[in-house]
């Protein structure tokens, strides 16, 4: 079983709709959880981190389930500027703490 | 430009020769990580480094790869011998805290290698 499991897609959606993507984790020790974006043949940018409490940025909501290791991102009122790759990052203890990426789960958002 | 500078960004190199890419982390970040990007793949950790140590470097390929972060000057991460699947993005990336909530990663544009 991968370490960070993602969906990856494409999720091709409308303007305006509303899209969540969900991401499995297998080390149930880890203490710390992100969404980052990855455009096109660029870097990853950190997107938001992601609170035992669950927390919202504007149109992006995160939320961690712990029992059942996954987190989730949910984009409300989707862009054509959301089109991207969402990646699930898992902070995983091996020999120190590593931060362990997924696949990524792409994102097509057409008008 | 106080973001993490990554050079050269485009490499070519024909099978056999080596690779050097450097990586200067943000102003005031000590730890530096490097992962490699294979085409419609996702992020692969390779190495973990701290200023002139090497913290974690088990996902580093034990042949042919190796990393410094010296006190004076960028992380490099070296690539003697190329063979065409070393072919990808390399990505540094920094960050101002480790440890168990570490997580928050800076990352430079990318290097990304071909190997003819």
């Amino acid at each position: 079983r991968k370490e960070v499991e993602q969906d990856p897609g494409p999720f091709n959606v409308p303007e305006g709709a509303t899209v969540a993507f969900n991401c499995t984790y297998s080390n149930s020790a880890s203490q710390s959880f992100f969404w980052y974006r990855q455009d096109c043949r660029k870097e990853p940018k950190l997107l938001m981190s992601v609170y035992s409490s669950g927390n919202e940025d504007g149109r992006f909501t995160a939320q961690l389930n712990r029992a059942s290791q996954y987190i989730s991102l949910l984009i409300r009122d989707s862009k054509l500027s959301d089109s991207a790759t969402y990646l699930c990052v898992v902070n995983i203890r091996g020999g120190s703490y590593i931060p362990t990426f997924g696949r990524g789960t792409s994102l097509i958002v057409h008008p | 430009n106080a973001g993490v500078m990554q050079n050269p960004r485009h490499l070519v190199r024909r099978r056999g020769q080596e690779a050097r890419l450097r990586c200067s982390p943000m102003k005031g970040h000590s730890h530096v990580y490097w992962y490699r990007q294979l085409p419609e793949e996702g992020l692969k950790f390779m190495v973990y480094l701290q200023k002139e140590n090497i913290i974690d470097e088990s996902g580093m390929p034990k042949e042919r790869f190796s990393a410094e972060f010296p006190k004076e000057g960028p992380s490099i991460l070296r690539i003697q011998q190329v063979v065409r699947g070393d072919s990808a993005a390399y990505f540094c990336a920094s960050s101002p805290r480790t440890g168990r909530l570490s997580g928050e990663l800076f990352f430079g544009e990318g290097s990304r290698l071909t190997v003819l």
